[in-house]
């Protein structure tokens, strides 16, 4: 069975720092993950996806995360936080569905 | 343009009144899914579809229904729609049989039921 945890419900940074939200999560064979962002009262963009090829993913506006096997952790990073970046993130794990993590909230202090 | 579109956006009923939310998308996806989206519980998947006339419950599927005719519309039928299934309701679609590529999201449909 797959599963995901988001192990940040909220996260806050300082505008110019670094970002950090973490992800584990459970599959009985090798995953596909995704991380998606959802900023306020919009739909869900996708940031990133890992389908066994590298294990580090480039995403768009920055983003990017690490596939860790040994640690089953999917976290997703950037090096400088902008304004725009406040959004609810979410961590997707698929098997014959999609399980969507609970989401971690960014906010971004100027 | 290659999107997913709902309808309607936004949608206020009232108990046990029968209603749909209808899903279309142009880029010939064989997978699509609903999804209902409530504050701490990330997106839960209602039913999902691999293709045509096949349909598999998701993890809440209890109180709606789905259907696939045809490949590029998917709607969400509540048939007795209750207060609890006041939610922000997500569809969307991806390429592949199992849908393992990247989903395309619609806007969401808002629902109130009173």
């Amino acid at each position: 069975a797959q599963s995901v945890t988001q192990l940040d419900s909220h996260v806050s940074v300082s505008e110019g720092t670094p970002v950090l939200l973490r992800c584990n999560y459970s599959s009985s064979y090798s995953p596909s993950l995704f991380w998606y962002v959802q900023h306020p009262n919009k739909g869900l963009q996708l940031l990133l996806k890992y389908t066994s090829a590298a294990t580090l993913v480039k995403g768009i506006n920055g983003f990017e995360a690490e596939f860790k096997k040994s640690e089953t952790s999917f976290h997703l990073t950037k090096p400088s936080a902008h304004m725009s970046d406040a959004a609810e993130y979410f961590c997707v794990v698929t098997g014959n569905q999609f399980y969507f993590g609970t989401g971690t909230s960014l906010t971004v202090i100027p | 343009e290659a999107q997913v579109t709902q309808n309607p956006r936004y949608l206020i009923t009232v108990t046990g009144k029968k209603l749909t939310v209808t899903c279309s998308q142009n880029m010939n996806h064989e997978y699509m899914s609903w999804y209902r989206q409530d504050p701490g519980l990330g997106l839960r998947q209602i039913y999902y579809s691999m293709n045509v006339e096949v349909t598999d419950k998701g993890d809440v599927p209890e109180g709606y229904k789905v259907s696939r005719k045809e490949k590029r519309n998917f709607p969400l039928i509540l048939e007795s729609p209750s207060p609890n299934q006041t939610s922000l309701y997500f569809c969307a679609s991806s390429a592949g049989r199992k849908g393992l590529g990247e989903q395309f999201f619609g806007p969401g449909t808002r629902l109130t039921v009173l």
